[in-house]
């Protein structure tokens, strides 16, 4: 069973440009999340879906952050304008159902992200 | 709320050297574990879970037991390998709250 597939693995891009990053969740998972991670901040649960809905997106940084689900077996996050302090690691991960009970997340390779 | 601490980083061991990365946790109720391991370029896997009190999780020599008393729950390895080289990052969810909650991770480097 394929898992969780990002693209791109990487971009580079200059500040004030728009950026989007794509997540497939394993099939039949019905959470999906974002995550991003730095060396300042480690790693940050950005936004979360149960059922395509978005649930907390409390960790979403600022309005130039946006993510969206439009079915089950795609996600967008969006930044629109990036900003050099927006490099890092974004990881999209997903899970059958919620971490509660020891249920596993499964997390994708991740796309490195580098505005410069 | 809930957080995670962990050890600091990074560690450098011999191969074949007990290893111990220390994570303590605060939360209410009986939250469930995790260490997940990140290997260099690649996202985080479950390493190994607990889901209630005196639980041990264990996988590829590795092991971590549920400590309510403590609020602990330790990553534990007898003989390390260099490819265990990685980030480890210890973990909680709570009823109440799907997220998981994550330590800061602790970078471990074994040479030979």
């Amino acid at each position: 069973d394929a898992g969780v597939i990002q693209s791109p693995r990487h971009e580079v891009t200059e500040m004030g440009q728009e950026v989007t990053l794509r997540c497939k969740p394993i099939s039949g998972h019905d959470y999906l999340f974002w995550y991003r991670q730095t060396m300042m901040r480690g790693l940050e649960l950005l936004i979360y879906f149960n059922n395509n809905v978005p649930i907390d997106d409390s960790g979403m940084p600022e309005d130039r952050f946006s993510a969206k689900m439009p079915n089950a077996s795609f996600s967008t996050l969006k930044i629109q304008p990036s900003e050099p302090r927006d490099s890092a690691v974004y990881f999209c991960a997903s899970s059958l159902v919620g971490p509660l009970g020891g249920n596993t997340i499964y997390f994708g390779e991740g796309s490195w992200l580098t505005v410069v | 709320g809930n957080s995670v601490t962990q050890m600091e980083g990074p560690v450098t061991l011999s191969e074949e050297a007990f290893l111990t990365i220390n994570c303590t946790y605060t939360a209410t109720g009986y939250p469930s574990l995790f260490w997940y391991v990140q290997y260099p370029g690649e996202g985080l896997q479950l390493l190994l879970k607990a889901t209630k009190a005196d639980d041990k999780g264990s996988n590829k020599g590795f092991e971590a037991t549920y400590r309510k008393e403590t609020t602990s729950f330790h990553l534990e390895k007898g003989s390390v390998q260099v490819s265990d080289s990685a980030v480890y990052f210890c973990a909680l969810s709570n009823f109440g709250n799907e997220k998981l909650t994550f330590g800061t991770g602790t970078r471990l480097t074994i040479i030979p």
